[in-house]
């Protein structure tokens, strides 16, 4: 599994209720990515990382939160959580080539996220 | 939007026959990567096609990339009932930020 690990795996909160996705990895990839998996829309990237404290936006950062304090977790935070957030969410790590291409990435199993 | 789109959104097949899933791309890309998911799992890699290549095979699958249309097919040969997954194109971008976008997926499933 590329020793990458989500937790927790499955949680039910509340609307409004802060909420912190973690994925560790183990293979110390520079690139740390947080996707999110709804019906119909596929894999849309949250934000992502290249490197310790440095973070981007992706397609869909808005009510999201990261931080990466160490190469080995990136956390994922909902700061007041919201119906429209409960997804599957996914991390993905991978070492893009220096100056030259993405290369293949290996995912979590996913955190189902639900928000009632 | 999705940098990637897939087509078809669905495809159903019988065991033994081709599947050919399609995936169109907006910006440029400095490669193309299809990725498989089973029912609740996670993504897994199947193959990576850069942009100055033309056509990649790997075992029973084939890709082929064009970049002046800015698409991709995957072929998969000789179907098995294993094969029944959603797959995915992602991009990886020209613009140096590694990031790697998905499409919305094809599901196929390949019946017995």
């Amino acid at each position: 599994d590329a020793g990458i690990t989500q937790s927790p795996r499955h949680k039910v909160t509340e609307t409004g209720t802060p909420v912190t996705l973690r994925c560790h990895q183990t293979e110390n990839h520079r690139y740390m990515y947080w996707y999110r998996q709804d019906p119909g829309h596929g894999l849309r990237l949250i934000h992502y990382s290249y490197g310790v404290k440095d973070t981007d936006k992706g397609e869909v950062s808005d009510g999201y939160s990261v931080s990466r304090s160490k190469t080995e977790d990136f956390l994922l935070t909902l700061e007041s959580a919201t119906s429209s957030q409960t997804s599957v969410y996914f991390c993905a790590i991978s070492t893009p080539l220096q100056g030259r291409e993405n290369t293949e990435a290996f995912f979590g199993q996913g955190t189902r996220l639900t928000v009632v | 939007s999705q940098q990637g789109e897939e087509d078809p959104q669905a495809l159903s097949i019988q065991e033994g026959e081709n599947a050919t899933m399609n995936c169109s791309y907006k910006t440029s890309i400095n490669n193309l990567q299809w990725y498989r998911q089973n029912s609740g799992r996670g993504l897994v890699h199947l193959i990576l096609i850069r942009s100055n290549e033309r056509e990649k095979h790997s075992g029973r699958l084939r890709v082929t990339l064009d970049t002046s249309k800015k698409s991709s097919s995957l072929l998969i040969t000789a179907s098995r009932a294993a094969d029944t997954a959603s797959y995915f194109c992602a991009t990886g971008r020209m613009d140096s930020s590694y990031k790697l976008i998905f499409g919305s997926g094809t599901r196929l499933l390949v019946r017995p």
